[in-house]
């Protein structure tokens, strides 16, 4: 069973449409991540959903929408999409305690190409 | 601001050598620091270190923190092709974690 799954693993667009990727955790956890990763490997934190509410939102441009309809489930949608957006998008899930996060859990990642 | 610096960025060794991967973090928030392998998809999990001086061990992956001095070490002995990846570490502290650049190894036969 895959702990963290996204969907589609790949996704070829043209600039100006607008498009959404979904994921899904079957660990129990009570937080999930969106991260974008460049074409240098950097991987940086967009979102961040703590039981359906927003908790971490990472200056990323409106554009962006992350909605969360169950603990389980995190998707991003991504309105007028522009050159820059290509990347790679990664989800995450874990358990946070205390105000801390513990070890995340990254799902296979959706490689995002606008044309 | 948050960070997280890793040396090297970028590491060539042959099979069988010993490599020592470095990652330096800002006090601020401290709880915990993570070490993730990346191949070519989702980076995969190797360690988390919450305590200084106490190394943690996997097969010939070992990795140790050191809290008075900010910073951590991942250690891999007789590397083996299989070992070529990007290694990433990051602070935890708040709800997020902080990656660092990586290091990226290629481990030559």
């Amino acid at each position: 069973d895959t702990a963290v799954s996204q969907t589609p693993k790949y996704l070829v667009t043209q600039m100006g449409n607008d498009k959404s990727i979904k994921c899904e955790q079957n660990l129990g956890h009570d937080t999930m991540y969106w991260y974008k990763q460049d074409s240098k490997k950097f991987l940086k934190i967009m979102f961040s959903y703590n039981n359906k509410e927003l908790i971490i939102n990472e200056t990323v441009p409106n554009r962006f929408s992350p909605k969360s309809p169950d603990k389980a489930h995190l998707n991003l949608h991504i309105n007028s999409l522009e050159l820059g957006d290509s990347a790679v998008y990664f989800c995450a899930s874990s358990q946070v305690t205390g105000g801390a996060t513990d070890t995340q859990y990254f799902g296979p990642g959706t490689r995002l190409t606008v044309l | 601001e948050d960070k997280v610096v890793q040396s090297p960025l970028s590491l060539v060794v042959h099979e069988g050598d010993t490599v020592t991967l470095n990652c330096s973090y800002e006090v601020t928030n401290f709880r915990s620091l993570l070490w993730y392998k990346q191949e070519k998809k989702a980076p995969t999990f190797l360690f988390m270190l919450t305590s200084s001086g106490i190394e943690k061990k996997s097969g010939r992956l070992s990795s140790i923190l050191d809290k008075k001095e900010l910073f951590s070490i991942l250690n891999i002995t007789a590397t083996q092709t299989g070992d070529s990846a990007v290694y990433l570490c990051a602070k935890g502290g708040s709800e997020k974690l902080v990656f660092g650049k990586g290091t990226k190894l290629t481990v030559n036969p």
